[in-house]
């Protein structure tokens, strides 16, 4: 059976640090890790990582990927209020089109002014 | 554009109604999902559909029946539900390549009661 797991499940910052959320996983047919932003409603897309130790940027975010030990982290610097929010790691597996997502538990991130 | 949308928004149903939920985009994707996400909980599988085919369910009840009119429309009919339903249901949809890349967009979902 698939597995993503998240740590820390929740985070309490201050404005202007940085986090380091984690994610690894035990899937097959891997095919990418994806990292999500979840406020009130729906997910929103952050990054897709396909390579190892390629670094995605978007930002503030940042994201790597290590597929030989099977985790990924996701940072964000000079955090702000804003930032609060549930971040969510999901990767896709499967075998043939239309992929499916495993969701960890998610990161709860509040980030204190 | 990244967009997905669903209606209604909202929905308070009884366990003896019949409702169902719409989901539509327009970005040429061919394959449409749908999740189901209680408090505090990531969200779950439910159904995909690839090239307007039902690929996956994940064993969901039969009183979810799940529906792809076409391949801009994704519709979950719902009849006899109970009270452990009540949940966000979150519609998303891919480019459906048999890619690493393909991404899913989710939609703004439909917060559920059953009563």
């Amino acid at each position: 059976e698939d597995k993503v797991v998240q740590s820390p499940l929740s985070l309490v910052v201050h404005e202007g640090d940085t986090v380091t959320l984690n994610c690894s996983y035990e899937v097959t047919n891997f095919r990418s890790l994806l990292w999500y932003k979840q406020e009130k409603k729906a997910p929103t897309f952050l990054f897709m990582l396909t390579s190892s130790g390629i670094e995605k940027k978007s930002g503030r975010l940042s994201s790597i990927l290590d597929k030989k030990e099977l985790f990924s982290i996701l940072n964000i610097t000079a955090t702000q209020t804003g930032d609060s929010a549930i971040y969510l790691c999901a990767v896709s597996s499967g075998e043939t089109s239309g992929s499916r997502l495993t969701f960890g538990e998610g990161t709860q991130l509040t980030v204190n002014p | 554009d990244t967009e997905v949308t669903q209606t209604p928004k909202h929905l308070v149903m009884g366990m003896t109604n019949k409702k169902s939920l719409k989901c539509e985009q327009h970005m040429g994707h061919r394959a449409m999902y749908w999740y189901k996400q209680k408090a505090k909980k990531p969200p779950e599988l439910m159904f995909v559909y690839s090239y307007e085919k039902l690929s996956i369910n994940e064993s969901v009840p039969s009183r979810f029946s799940p529906e792809c009119p076409n391949s801009s429309l994704l519709n979950l009919h719902l009849h006899a539900l109970q009270p452990e339903d009540s949940a966000l249901y979150l519609c998303a949809s891919s480019q459906g390549r048999d890619s690493p890349t393909d991404t899913q967009y989710f939609g703004p979902g439909t917060r559920l009661t059953v009563l």
